[in-house]
């Protein structure tokens, strides 16, 4: 079995502020993504890779960067941090050949003061 | 209107009882994935399904392409079953799109 782990486990950041959110999977998938998840609602898609130096925008991508900096690895950066903003952040992998079956991280979670 | 429509949005069992939770699709849909989320926010993939119907223990799912819809029903439902379960629908590849959730609180 492998698995996701994604850091920092909690993050508090400043409005305006830039944050980095970390994952890195030992599945050796091919495919990565960030999710975000708001209190009470579902996941969205801010952004994926398909493969190493690949990037995809998803649906909520504005606001947002990535850099697949290698197979294994996959970080999302807050460009500028919401006042007041709260939400999980969750890293998923993926082999879309095999059922693009999805693996999740722990998640992170941000709150911005 | 949203790609994923989930219902009901929360649901409360007795210990021993069945229910199925339900997502309509509203575009063509090549897949779907069912993954349950606990208090801890971690998501744990339930099924695959890119047709029919799948069963794992007291959980069993179905698929239906034409229909687009997909169930996913709980017999004899535990305590540990209790938390956010979520459907997922796979229009194209690579992307998901994720109905609202659906709250289960087992209780005894």
């Amino acid at each position: 079995g492998g698995i996701i782990t994604q850091t920092p486990k909690f993050l508090i950041g400043q409005e305006g502020q830039k944050l980095t959110l970390k994952c890195q999977q030992n599945f050796n998938h091919d495919t990565m993504y960030w999710y975000r998840q708001d209190s009470g609602k579902g996941l969205r898609l801010i952004y994926y890779s398909i493969t190493e130096n690949d990037l995809q925008k998803g649906d909520l991508s504005e606001g947002y960067d990535a850099s697949r900096e290698k197979k294994s690895s996959f970080s999302l950066t807050v460009t500028s941090a919401q006042k007041n903003e709260m939400a999980v952040f969750l890293c998923a992998s993926s082999i879309p050949k095999r059922q693009n079956t999805l693996y999740f991280g722990a998640g992170t979670r941000l709150s911005v003061l | 209107g949203d790609q994923v429509e989930q219902s009901p949005s929360a649901l409360s069992l007795h210990e021993g009882t069945s229910s199925a939770l339900r997502c309509n699709f509203t575009t063509t849909t090549r897949s779907v994935q069912w993954f349950r989320q606990n208090s801890r926010g971690s998501l744990i993939n339930l099924f695959y399904l890119a047709s029919g119907t799948k069963e794992n223990g007291r959980l069993k799912s179905a698929f239906d392409s034409k229909e687009l819809y997909s169930t996913l029903h709980i017999r004899d439902a535990q305590l540990e079953d209790s938390g956010t379960y979520f459907c997922a629908a796979e229009a194209m590849g690579y992307k998901l799109t994720f109905g609202t959730g659906t709250s289960l609180l087992v209780d005894p």
